[in-house]
């Protein structure tokens, strides 16, 4: 069975910038696109992007001045940093795995870690 | 950006009866690639529905999706008690976007 598990901070101070770490257990990140969502307070959920294991990202057009997404296939992790964060980017984050093509469902997902964005 | 209006906002029903969740898009989605989650308060989300129809694996046959085009629907046919959470839609024809959700709630 896929596990997920995000880490990183729960509070970044506005202006600077949010890290996340997605560790997957129970199989290997190589031959799948995984990706990143949130979900503000009270809101829809919303597409970050996504990395395949080889390396290649897709970000969401309204995040992608912002937004790095990287692969550490050895350690079987990826991660998120997104920029000059401010109050907007406060919510749950998730990580999640896509399938072995970019146009698929997210069938795992991790249990999602809130980042509050505050001085 | 293809918007997703799912409705009703709120559905309140029973245990045992039918319950039908809709969700239209703004454009044609394409291949009918619109997935179905549910997420109970604190969870994260759990693949219901794939490719409009396809119940993702471990989900009860009470669970069905259809639709294609623009018009899609999630019915859940008797109503269990741990069926009552927030559905939501998404589209991946067209990079990825979901809908507000639906609360099924207990009446």
């Amino acid at each position: 069975q896929v596990q997920l598990q995000e880490s990183g901070p729960g509070l970044v101070k506005p202006s600077e910038t949010l890290s996340l770490t997605c560790t997957v257990s129970g199989g290997f990140i190589s031959s799948y696109y995984w990706s990143w969502i949130r979900q503000p307070p009270g809101k829809r959920l919303e597409w970050i992007g996504y990395i395949y294991y080889s390396g290649s990202t897709n970000y969401s057009p309204s995040l992608k001045s912002r937004v790095t997404i990287s692969v550490d296939t050895p350690k079987n992790q990826f991660s998120l940093k997104l920029t000059s964060v401010t109050a907007a980017d406060t919510a749950v984050y998730f990580c999640a795995r896509l399938g072995v093509v970019p146009a698929a469902s997210l069938d795992y997902w991790g249990q999602g870690t809130l980042v509050t964005v505050s001085s | 950006e293809i918007v997703l209006t799912q409705s009703p906002d709120t559905l309140s029903l029973s245990p045992g009866e039918r319950a039908t969740l809709s969700c239209r898009a703004s454009q044609s989605v394409s291949n009918n690639y619109v997935a179905w989650y549910q997420q109970k308060p604190g969870q994260a989300p759990r693949l219901l529905i794939y490719g409009a129809s396809s119940r993702a694996t471990g989900i009860p046959d009470r669970f069905s999706g259809s639709g294609s085009g623009t018009d899609f629907t999630l019915t859940i046919s008797r109503l269990e008690p741990e069926d009552f959470a927030v559905y939501y839609c998404q589209q991946y024809g067209s990079m990825y976007t979901f809908g507000q959700g639906t609360m099924l709630e207990i009446k």
